[in-house]
């Protein structure tokens, strides 16, 4: 299958610090990907629609100051969570759509981001 | 009522059972109806997809999809402790939005 690769795997910062985190598409284009947010022992929770070379499309309650989006290319979206706090540790995941095939959504490997 | 409701387990069955897990919606226009496998701290990793009603066969695995009562199956031959995981299913109307998932069921396979 179509492979998505998310980096980094893990991050552990102070708090007030930002942390980017790449999600790519490696063998087709994806104008649009998905970034989510899991909890333990919790499904995914949707946190925005990133569409290349538009604004992102935000969830209700996800501030998107907070958490910016930027999706330069076809097989590229970034996620930064800007002065991160404790409360920000999750499990942020992303997705890509396969916009050449069968728009089956294909997933990177997450990023856990533990803030101090 | 969720959109989509799954039973979150956790299952436990021996090695070499047969698994059923089963997720059921609400929404009429799903009409894709995907699988994801979820090992513990990594991503959703894509298993069975299947467009409308009937059956999909891969390996040990068999998607099922009846429309008519919106319930989705999926099931697990000869099972191995290799396929403990949680299992996710996520039917949408169409790929070009974010995926509605289940709550997701927590299968262990006992060796």
């Amino acid at each position: 299958g179509a492979v998505v690769s998310q980096h980094p795997s893990r991050v552990i910062c102070k708090s007030g610090t930002s942390v980017k985190i790449e999600c790519r598409s490696l063998d087709f284009q994806a104008t649009t990907m998905f970034w989510y947010r899991q909890f333990p022992k919790q499904s995914l929770m949707l946190m925005a629609t990133s569409n290349e070379g538009s604004k992102a499309t935000y969830e209700q309650g996800v501030e998107k100051d907070k958490f910016l989006i930027n999706h330069a290319s076809l097989t590229l979206s970034t996620l930064t969570v800007t002065s991160a706090h404790p409360e920000d540790s999750s499990f942020y995941i992303c997705s890509a759509r396969d916009s050449q095939g069968t728009d089956i959504q294909y997933f990177g490997a997450g990023t856990r981001l533990s803030v101090l | 009522q969720k959109e989509v409701e799954q039973d979150p387990g956790p299952l436990s069955v021996p090695e070499g059972a047969i698994v059923s897990l089963n997720c059921t919606y609400s929404n009429s226009a799903f009409q894709y109806f995907m699988w994801y496998r979820q090992y513990s701290r990594k991503g959703p990793e894509l298993l069975m997809y299947t467009y409308s009603s009937g059956n999909k066969e891969d390996g040990r695995f068999t998607a099922q999809v009846d429309k008519s009562s919106k319930y989705i199956s999926l099931f697990i031959r000869d099972s191995q402790p290799s396929d403990s995981a949680t299992y996710l299913c996520a039917p949408s109307d169409t790929g070009r939005r974010a995926l509605t998932f289940g709550s997701g069921t927590r299968l262990q396979v006992q060796p």
